[in-house]
């Protein structure tokens, strides 16, 4: 079946530094692929999205690319503010599917 | 459009008690999913709904559950005989599906109900 791996947290950041949280996915077909964020006491919302190989998602200077090669979904984002501080998804649709798969989530907490 | 909207927020019950929750999604969207989320996971797939016909239930779900969407809108959850293991956060998404099926649009999640057993 289909599942999701994520780095676990919690993500320690200082304001400014780089991010990386990886995402490696096994799936059948060829799945869409989501980040999905949780800020504290809110619901889900999706950050970004990739539908097919080598497509590259992008919202709010977080980015991450659909790697088939690798199965690997890394989202980035070069300089993390304190707002970003949230719990990260990552999820797929199996191709041809209907419902969202997600990973265990990974907390970022970003410090002045 | 308020987005997705989930009544109540809170829910504490005692074991062996009844508890039923609402979900009231994008006013046109023709697709409602119901998740739960506990401490620590990802949110765990339960069943889904295409307007008023359940397409797809997990093996989560036990015969204790049932989901219902009677006229393709709002969409109502019932736990029967709760149990301290159904502590969790219910989550409720909806989307729009596209011809062709699957899924290529967001889904939107309302804000969940949290359920404490006691």
């Amino acid at each position: 079946g289909n599942s999701v791996t994520q780095m676990e947290g919690p993500v320690t950041l200082s304001e400014e530094a780089f991010l990386t949280i990886n995402c490696t996915y096994t799936a059948t077909g060829y799945p869409s692929l989501f980040w999905y964020v949780q800020y504290p006491g809110e619901g889900l919302q999706l950050l970004l999205k990739a539908t097919k190989a080598d497509d590259k998602g992008s919202n709010k200077g977080f980015e991450a690319t659909y790697r088939k090669e690798t199965t690997s979904f890394h989202l980035e984002k070069g300089s993390v503010q304190v707002s970003d501080s949230a719990v990260y998804f990552c999820a797929l649709i199996g191709g041809g599917g209907n419902k969202l798969t997600f990973g265990t989530g990974t907390q970022l907490k970003v410090e002045l | 459009d308020t987005g997705v909207s989930q009544d109540p927020r809170h829910k504490i019950t005692k074991r062996g008690q009844n508890v039923t929750f609402r979900c009231d999604p994008i006013s046109e969207h023709n697709r409602l999913y119901w998740y739960r989320q506990t401490l620590g996971q990802g949110p765990e797939f339960l069943t889904y709904f295409q307007n008023e016909a359940q397409l797809e239930k997990s093996r989560l779900l036990s015969d204790r559950f049932s989901a219902e969407r009677p006229k393709g809108s709002f969409s109502t959850l019932e736990i029967q005989r709760t149990e301290q293991g159904d502590s969790a956060m219910y989550l409720c998404a909806s989307s729009l599906a596209t011809q062709g099926g699957g899924l290529n649009t967001e889904a939107f999640f309302g804000q969940g109900t949290r359920l404490t057993v006691v």
